[in-house]
């Protein structure tokens, strides 16, 4: 079974400037996906980004980028020059390979963003 | 096109009233999913379908009875509800049972009066 640590259920950041998201994971496994979700005030559940474990090097998509130390099994988000339309509750969630797999959501993080 | 898509976006339904959810795929995906999201709870997986047939069944109640016809719908028929099945209903794709990731439809926010 997967478990999701995502410790600080709110954070604020200043537009412009760069905010850091956490997570901790715990699995068995050795081969999994891992993910960001993002959900905006509209409830649509937005992929953000991807991270194969296997995979050393951290993915980047555009202002977004990951942090993934696998030994520690944490795979933290980094979003640079924060914009309003950032503001939204962010998921982490690994997700082993394989059939009859689950996609195990954390509690979320509130992310707001001051103009 | 958007991706996934879900009928109705807002339901409001008595205890003894029969509804359905529906949930459609434009992705050419074969494993769709249910998902339940209560105010301060994780995201609850329902029930999981690849190909068409049910591979996971979360000890939901029988008061929730999925169909799925093809691999490009989903229906969640509800009957009996309690109010607090009250939640945000959520439905996904992915091209495969357990491999990529999942795409979201919008959600159908349900209440039970």
């Amino acid at each position: 079974a997967q478990t999701v640590t995502q410790s600080q259920p709110e954070m604020s950041v200043q537009e412009a400037e760069t905010v850091t998201l956490s997570c901790t994971y715990d699995t068995s496994e050795s081969d999994y996906y891992l993910f960001w979700y993002k959900q905006p005030p509209s409830r649509q559940m937005i992929l953000v980004i991807r991270q194969e474990a296997y995979k050393q090097q951290n993915a980047t998509e555009n202002r977004f980028s990951v942090n993934f130390q696998k030994a520690a099994k944490s795979f933290s988000l980094k979003i640079s020059d924060s914009q309003l339309g950032d503001a939204a509750m962010y998921f982490c969630a690994p997700l082993h390979t394989g059939a009859n797999s689950k996609l195990t959501f954390g509690k979320g993080i509130t992310l707001s963003v001051r103009p | 096109e958007t991706g996934v898509t879900q009928t109705p976006r807002h339901l409001v339904m008595g205890m003894t009233n029969k509804k359905s959810l529906k949930c459609e795929q434009h992705l050419g995906h074969n494993a769709m999913y249910w998902y339940k999201q209560s105010a301060k709870k994780p995201l609850e997986l329902m029930f999981v379908y690849s190909l068409e047939e049910r591979v996971e069944n979360n000890s939901v109640p029988s008061r929730f009875s999925p169909e799925c016809p093809n691999s490009s719908h989903l229906f969640l028929h509800l009957h009996t509800l309690q109010p607090e099945d009250s939640a945000l209903y959520l439905c996904a794709s992915s091209r495969q049972d357990g491999l990529g990731e999942q795409y979201f439809g919008p959600g159908t926010r349900l209440t039970v009066t």
